[in-house]
Order: structure tokens, then C-alpha cells, then sequence
């Protein structure tokens, strides 16, 4: 059974600070992908990462993916109230089959 | 982009009642939908994969005499709770997918979920 682990679980943090969120697996995937969720929503896609040692940028948010393709990371720099939410990692397997990561809540407090 | 659309977004029922929970892809023809469960505060599971004109394939651990899919249209799947009880009480979120759009990703394109609360 695949698993993405990730962590840490829940962060709560100021405003202005850096935070990493990792998502680790010991399968290889063909492509990741990170979505924030809001209570009560659907997850949403932030980005989608798809080439070993991949890094992508998307405003404050910066993604990469593990060389072997079998883990990523979400840094986000200078953390806003805005950002609050679940993030979940999503590791897409050959049969486009997507393992969703145990999730890691994110609070940012102004 | 690809809209999902799920309805109801939120179903309160009485326990033993059946309850059918639709996803509508609205601009794409989806060949494959997927059902998830979330419970509070975790991670999305997967419960099945319907894929049109066929029998859904369901997760180890899924009752599939218990959730019901079907996927009778490109753009149309169901899930239905039959007997409902508390326990099932969670969020629901569906996904669908089009046909293989030549690239190296199959992107989902997810609902809004449905809250379902049984009494």
C-alpha cells in the first residue's frame, strides 16, 4: 500500500514567519501534487510537480520534488493569515490514481 | 478551468434512510470519477473509482452494497448511502477526470465535497 506521510501534522505560527510542510513516501510517483483546503471545500490545486529535483515557485509558495520522486516540500516565506488551511500532498501513481498525504493544518495568526 | 459540481452540498438525515449524492462534471466529459471520504481534521480517502458504463472499483474496506456509485452519463455519477447510520456521517468529495489529454498528467478536477450528517 503506498502511504505520503507528512509533516509536521498542525502549525500554528505568526505572521511573517517561514514555514516547510513535507510530504514523504517510500513509493515513486509519477507526478505530486499540493492542494490547500479550506473547511467545508474541496481541495484546491496548487501546483503539480512532475520531474525529479523539480522546484517551482508560485508567489510566496515554493515547491520541489525529491530526485527520486518520492517526496516534496511546500516552503512558504512570509506566512499571512491567508494561508491558513490543510495542505495535502497528492502522489499520482501510473494508473493516475491519486494517494492523498495525511495532511498538515496550517494556522497563521496576525 | 474544469468545473465539478456536487449535490447537495449538506444532507441531514435520519438513521436507516438512503441518501444519493450527485457529481456533474459541467464542461468536460469526465470518463472517470472518484469517490472520496474525509473525516474531520484528516486526509481525503479514497472509496472507489467509477468509470462510465461500467462497475465502479472500490478501495479495500469499502462496502460497496453500502455506497452505491453509479456512472451512467460522461458527466453524471452518484453515490448513494443506503441505511444510513451515524457513523457514516463524514464529508464526501468526488473527482472526475476527462479523456487522456496527451500529456504526462491526468489531472482530477475535484467537487466541493457534501456533508453528510446522520442522525
Amino acid at each position: 500500500t503506498q502511504l505520503l506521510e507528512q509533516s509536521p501534522q498542525f502549525l500554528s505560527i505568526q505572521e511573517g514567519e517561514n514555514l516547510t510542510v513535507y510530504c514523504n513516501s517510500s513509493s515513486v510517483f509519477s507526478s505530486l501534487q499540493w492542494y490547500r483546503q479550506e473547511p467545508g471545500e474541496g481541495p484546491v490545486l496548487l501546483v503539480t510537480v512532475v520531474t525529479g529535483g523539480e522546484v517551482k515557485k508560485l508567489k510566496r509558495l515554493t515547491f520541489q520534488f525529491g530526485d527520486a520522486r518520492k517526496d516534496s516540500s511546500l516552503h512558504i516565506t512570509a506566512a499571512q493569515p491567508g494561508d491558513t488551511g490543510l495542505y495535502l500532498c497528492a502522489g499520482i501513481s501510473g494508473t493516475y490514481k491519486y494517494i492523498f498525504g495525511t495532511g498538515t493544518r496550517l494556522k497563521v495568526l496576525a | 478551468g474544469a468545473v465539478v459540481s456536487q449535490h447537495p452540498s449538506r444532507v441531514i438525515c435520519k438513521s436507516g434512510t438512503s441518501v444519493k449524492i450527485e457529481c456533474r462534471s459541467l464542461d468536460f466529459q469526465a470518463t472517470t470519477m472518484f469517490w472520496y471520504r474525509q473525516f474531520p481534521k484528516q486526509s481525503l480517502m479514497l472509496m472507489a473509482t467509477s468509470n462510465e458504463g461500467s462497475k465502479a472499483t472500490y478501495e479495500q474496506g469499502v462496502e460497496k452494497d453500502k455506497f452505491l456509485i453509479n456512472h451512467a452519463s460522461l458527466t453524471l455519477s452518484t453515490l448513494t448511502v443506503t441505511s444510513a447510520h451515524p457513523e457514516d456521517s463524514s464529508f464526501y468529495i468526488c473527482s472526475a477526470r476527462g479523456p487522456p489529454l496527451g500529456g504526462p498528467i491526468n489531472e482530477q478536477f475535484f467537487g466541493p465535497g457534501t456533508r453528510l450528517t446522520v442522525l
